[in-house]
């Protein structure tokens, strides 16, 4: 049962414009939503992470943005750029009483120069 | 990666020959993960540990086993390797259980023939 469900499956975004990936979730009890970078032949790295409390988190280019109402919330990179290609996985995960982090399924993100 | 060495990198094998594959960590985290990563599916967690010798499920361990007898040393080891079972396996490491962070070694691409 998938229970992080991330939209679209791929992305193609001109070099200045703005990415946005989606994800949903389905179990309330979640209460960590970090995205991680994978990059052709590396494992993924953490990027960015957001907790329920807030509605929004900023880093640089990158954006968390969390509806917690509709158990859902997105990735907005900004200015998106060529060395930003590279697969996009949302991600959801248990504080207390489990923390095994669940996955979405990914989207590859490609910007054209 | 973050101190994290997966070997081999690449394998090939036959249906039916059993694989282990190694994960060594020089951080001295505390948790340990195996993730498998497959086209469609994000990464699905099949075994993790939180300890010397302490190891659990989790949600694709069917067929797979783990061991953990150091706290740097993690093996994931196939009894009966399947077709089903070509994947590229991640190995990862974090040092707390609220808000976890994972740190991913680069992969072991597994080919079941």
């Amino acid at each position: 049962q998938q229970q992080v469900k991330q939209s679209p499956q791929s992305l193609i975004v001109q070099k200045g414009g703005i990415s946005i990936i989606n994800c949903a979730y389905e179990n309330t009890a979640f209460d960590y939503f970090p995205w991680y970078q994978q990059f052709p032949g590396k494992g993924p790295a953490l990027l960015i992470a957001i907790r329920p409390d807030v509605s929004e988190k900023k880093e640089g280019r990158f954006t968390i943005s969390f509806n917690k109402s509709a158990k859902q919330f997105s990735l907005h990179i900004m200015d998106s750029q060529p060395g930003d290609s590279a697969t996009y996985f949302c991600a959801a995960s248990k504080g207390t009483g489990g923390f095994k982090t669940i996955f979405g399924a990914g989207t590859r993100l490609f910007v054209k120069a | 990666d973050a101190g994290i060495t997966q070997s081999p990198r690449h394998k090939v094998t036959e249906t039916g020959t059993p694989v282990t594959l190694r994960c060594h960590q020089t951080e001295n985290h505390r948790y340990m993960y195996w993730y498998r990563q497959d086209p469609g599916h994000g990464l699905r967690l099949i075994h993790y540990s939180y300890g010397v010798k302490d190891t659990d499920k989790g949600e694709v361990s069917d067929g797979y086993s783990v061991s953990r007898s150091k706290t740097e040393d993690f093996l994931l080891t196939l009894e009966s390797a399947t077709s089903s079972q070509t994947s590229v396996y991640f190995c990862a490491i974090s040092d707390r259980i609220r808000d976890e962070k994972l740190f991913f070694g680069s992969g072991t691409q597994l080919s079941v023939l």
